[in-house]
């Protein structure tokens, strides 16, 4: 089992120039997060999306947009990066049964210039 | 508002010492308290859970101890080796909320010298 995958691994962006963060998980999952982490900052989760046809703002959703596409897959898209979005992004996922156990996928480093 | 410290920031210790990296918080609601550990390079994965209704949960040379009356949990890492070294995240779910979010510590960089 591949678990969480994300694409691309790495990054960089000038200021202004959009992007879109693939995630896909293949263990059926109902729920899927995305999450940012910074030096010092720990994990910010970004949105989250519950189950299939649902999203929501987490804790740092401002400068992001989310679509869950089907029950796979959920991008994280920056609409305007700016460098205060530089950071690395890890996808993760949960299922029905353990709602509180995350997997993680290997995250995306982003540098926005 | 940080709702989940951790402490220390960074940490270093000898081989075969113990680890001990503390989490303290405010929200009572919270019912589920897990530790991820993540190398570098890697995502996060969860190495061990407890929830509030016991003082301490062990699994191999991992402990959790709990302190529910002073809202306090720690992470004890026996015997420590140098493949332990690793970022550890303490965290905290709310249970009045069905999504199962989790709060993040901001982390602990242990490093284990052999």
């Amino acid at each position: 089992n591949a678990g969480v995958t994300q694409t691309p691994k790495f990054q960089v962006l000038k200021t202004g120039q959009s992007m879109t963060l693939q995630c896909a998980q293949d263990m059926n999952h109902n729920s899927m997060y995305w999450y940012r982490q910074d030096p010092g900052m720990g994990l910010r989760l970004i949105y989250y999306s519950a189950s299939e046809g649902t999203t929501d703002k987490g804790e740092v959703p401002n400068g992001y947009n989310v679509s869950r596409l089907n029950k796979r897959e959920f991008s994280l898209r920056l609409e305007s990066a700016a460098p205060s979005q530089t950071s690395v992004y890890f996808c993760a996922s949960s299922g029905a049964q353990k709602r509180e156990k995350l997997f993680f996928g290997s995250g995306t480093q982003l540098s926005v210039l | 508002q940080q709702q989940v410290k951790q402490s220390p920031q960074s940490l270093i210790v000898q081989k075969g010492g113990i680890s001990i990296i503390n989490c303290a918080y405010e929200n009572t609601a919270f019912d589920y308290f897990p530790w991820y550990q993540q190398f570098p390079g890697k995502g996060p994965a969860l190495l061990i859970a407890i929830r509030p209704d016991v003082s301490e949960k062990k699994e191999g040379r991992f402990t959790i101890s709990f302190n529910k009356s002073a809202k306090q949990f720690s992470l004890h890492i026996m015997d420590s080796q140098p493949g332990d070294s690793a970022t550890y995240f303490c965290a905290a779910r709310n249970s009045g909320g069905s999504n199962y979010k989790l709060t993040f510590g901001k982390g602990t960089l242990l490093t284990v010298n052999p």
